[in-house]
């Protein structure tokens, strides 16, 4: 067990909806990162944030947004959702942001868009 | 920009064999280089990451990843496989020093091991 929550693990909702994608880092982590995964584009960086702080942005699509809270949680939201944005999302925690700081991975949730 | 390959989707090994899976690398400074794995329905693992010195690095389960700066390499290796050892592993690099706010790990596409009994 990594330390990392994600919740739901499962998600099925249909084109056109919105949906929220929750994390909860591990005790004490100030970074979380997101990733998509999917069997095309592999694992792709989403969005990194610090204590609460947007530090990095990556292939994350207008639709998509993010955000940290006090509490050093965070929460995925995906609007407008099509077809295409079925994949499995990650989160990720690390204590700071040093570059040599290992990632711990949550187990991922699992969106279907219909 | 900072990228991953991994040339080989696919490796199979026989058990009791030693098995390399390839990882070359591209930034544009210095590398920290990393090993995760993904077993079935479960999140991304550190194995192991090379941040200076000592070229041969030792890790999780026995495994250890050799870094060749000349041939921008990061090789996976493990000196004997074990059917457990079946899964999708994952190189990944991060540069430094970095940009200004800028962590992101960067992953290769994933090459998946299987060890054949």
């Amino acid at each position: 067990d990594s330390g990392v929550t994600q919740t739901p693990k499962h998600l099925i909702t249909a084109t056109g909806q919105r949906v929220t994608l929750r994390c909860s880092p591990r005790s004490g982590d100030l970074s979380v990162y997101w990733y998509q995964q999917s069997l095309d584009q592999g694992l792709q960086f989403l969005i990194h944030y610090y204590n609460g702080e947007e530090r990095a942005k990556g292939n994350i699509l207008e639709r998509f947004s993010a955000q940290q809270f006090p509490d050093l949680h965070s929460e995925l939201n995906l609007s407008s959702l099509e077809l295409g944005d079925s994949a499995l999302y990650f989160c990720a925690s690390s204590p700071r942001t040093a570059t040599n700081e290992k990632l711990f991975f949550g187990s991922g949730t699992q969106l279907s868009v219909l | 920009a900072q990228s991953v390959a991994q040339p080989e989707d696919q490796v199979n090994v026989a058990e009791g064999n030693p098995l390399t899976v390839k990882c070359t690398y591209s930034v544009s400074g210095n590398p920290y280089l990393f090993w995760y794995v993904q077993y079935p329905n479960r999140g991304l693992q550190f194995l192991l990451k090379y941040i200076t010195g000592d070229n041969l690095v030792k890790g999780s389960y026995g495994f250890e990843a050799e870094f060749n700066k000349s041939q921008t390499s990061f090789h996976l290796k493990k000196p004997s496989a074990l059917v457990s050892d079946s899964a999708l592993y994952f190189c990944a690099v991060r540069e430094w020093p970095s940009g200004a706010g800028s962590y992101q790990l960067t992953f290769g596409k994933g090459t998946k091991l299987s060890v054949i009994p």
